[in-house]
């Protein structure tokens, strides 16, 4: 079963605006949550992570907020700019009996329009 | 350039047929993951290997093996082939035993037909 929930599956900005992207998970264990960057032909790369001790991490325009409570986190990208279209995976990190492995998020195409 | 490389990039192949990917890790990383990538079931996890050793498992089918070379290198082994497996497979590194920053090759994208 989907471990980490993402949505929406897709989601169109115009250019400067603000994109948001929600999960949400179950497991009380997970203890770090990646956000990772796709572009197409490539690879997945890390984009911005979060450890659940913090309730939100800024690097640049990519704001991740987590809320511990409600088993939540987004990311934000501010001034959203056309080379930032790809497709972004949440991320959550397992627990030590799991082996540490991340399960991540079914993923959310992004398209920033000029 | 994330310094994982995997090969093949493209596979065609027919159903029944047996295939091996192969992954070569960023220099110095212990750790290799394997993902199968689809479009309706996003990134899942399928195994893990560091150093040598098995050190978690995923949804990996009863079909598939994997395994990791004293090179550090890692093979992935699909047999029965079934046209449901037609998916991208990525190979990541990580320096590790405990996932941090995963760092994921360009992917193998294997059709069966």
């Amino acid at each position: 079963q989907q471990q980490v929930k993402q949505s929406p599956q897709s989601l169109i900005v115009q250019k400067g605006g603000i994109s948001i992207i929600n999960c949400a998970y179950e497991n009380t264990a997970f203890d770090y949550f990646p956000w990772y960057q796709q572009f197409p032909g490539k690879g997945p790369a890390l984009l911005i992570a979060i450890r659940p001790d913090v309730s939100e991490k800024k690097e640049g325009r990519f704001t991740i907020s987590f809320n511990k409570s409600a088993k939540q986190f987004s990311l934000h990208i501010m001034d959203s700019q056309p080379g930032d279209s790809a497709t972004y995976f949440c991320a959550a990190r397992a627990s030590r009996d799991s082996g540490y492995a991340l399960n991540f998020g079914k993923g959310t195409s992004l398209l920033v329009t000029p | 350039d994330s310094g994982v490389t995997q090969t093949p990039k493209h596979l065609i192949t027919a159903t029944g047929q047996r295939v091996t990917l192969r992954c070569s890790p960023r220099s110095g990383d212990l750790s290799v993951y394997w993902y199968q990538q689809s479009l309706d079931q996003g990134l899942q996890f399928l195994i893990q290997y560091y150093n040598g050793e098995e050190r978690a498992k995923g949804n990996i089918l009863e079909r598939f093996s994997a395994q990791q070379f004293p090179d550090l290198h890692s093979e992935l082994n699909l047999s029965s082939l079934e046209l449901g497996d037609s998916a991208l497979y990525f190979c990541a590194s990580s320096v590790g035993q405990v996932t941090g920053e995963l760092f994921f090759g360009e992917g193998s994208r294997l059709t069966v037909l």
